[in-house]
């Protein structure tokens, strides 16, 4: 397996315009998490996804953010409209859900909000 | 939810020396404690974990020790080298939902 996949690697964008990151899990795992990095707050869980079903999102900032995971192989996070504020790396995570299993990180997206 | 601490935010030793980062959490029904350890602009990696049914555990310069009674846990390296220069997060999971401290940036100096 290649791991957890997330694209784009990179996104540069304009502060009102939508931004969507996608995540690709490992096989076989059913547990996603989203998650966002700045040097201010650290790794902040966003939302948790377990078998494609939100079960904690209570970390998503504000209603300008959704995420969404129609399969077990798929998941995107939504921004819109973005706001500079918003820069940020966000990471994707997968694992299976026995309570007692890593995370697996994947390589992360650099998002930057103009 | 659960609430975890990590101290301290950065830490600086001496080549060979050792280097010891503390996390505590609050809730008393997580039982799973990783480590991981992310290189400066790559992913958070696992280097060690514990559950809590152990209290220690080595995995050659890596130890973690874990007392659920107090509720803390810490990460020890010994005779530290350059590439051991990353951010350490710890976490607390309950249930499969993973908890990170805020991260130590640790610094080997040569």
């Amino acid at each position: 397996d290649a791991g957890v996949i997330q694209s784009p690697r990179h996104e540069v964008t304009e502060m009102g315009q939508e931004v969507t990151l996608r995540c690709k899990p490992i096989s076989g795992h059913n547990s996603l998490f989203w998650y966002r990095q700045t040097m201010m707050r650290g790794l902040e869980l966003l939302i948790y996804f377990n078998n494609n079903v939100p079960i904690d999102d209570s970390g998503m900032p504000e209603d300008r953010f959704s995420a969404k995971m129609p399969n077990a192989s798929f998941s995107t996070l939504k921004i819109q409209p973005s706001e500079p504020r918003d820069s940020a790396v966000y990471f994707c995570a997968s694992s299976f859900s026995d309570g007692a299993t890593e995370a697996f990180f994947g390589q992360g997206t650099r998002l930057t909000v103009v | 939810g659960e609430n975890v601490e990590q101290h301290p935010s950065t830490l600086s030793v001496q080549e060979g020396d050792s280097a010891v980062i503390k996390c505590t959490y609050s809730d008393s029904a997580s039982n799973y404690f990783p480590w991981y350890k992310q290189e400066l602009g790559k992913r958070p990696q696992l280097i060690i974990d514990i559950r809590s049914n152990v209290g220690e555990k080595k995995d050659q310069r890596i130890a973690v020790t874990l007392n659920k009674t107090a509720k803390h846990f810490s990460l020890h390296i010994t005779e530290t080298q350059p590439e051991d220069s990353a951010v350490y997060f710890c976490a607390a999971s309950r249930g499969n939902q993973f908890y990170f401290g805020t991260g130590t940036s640790l610094t080997v100096i040569p």
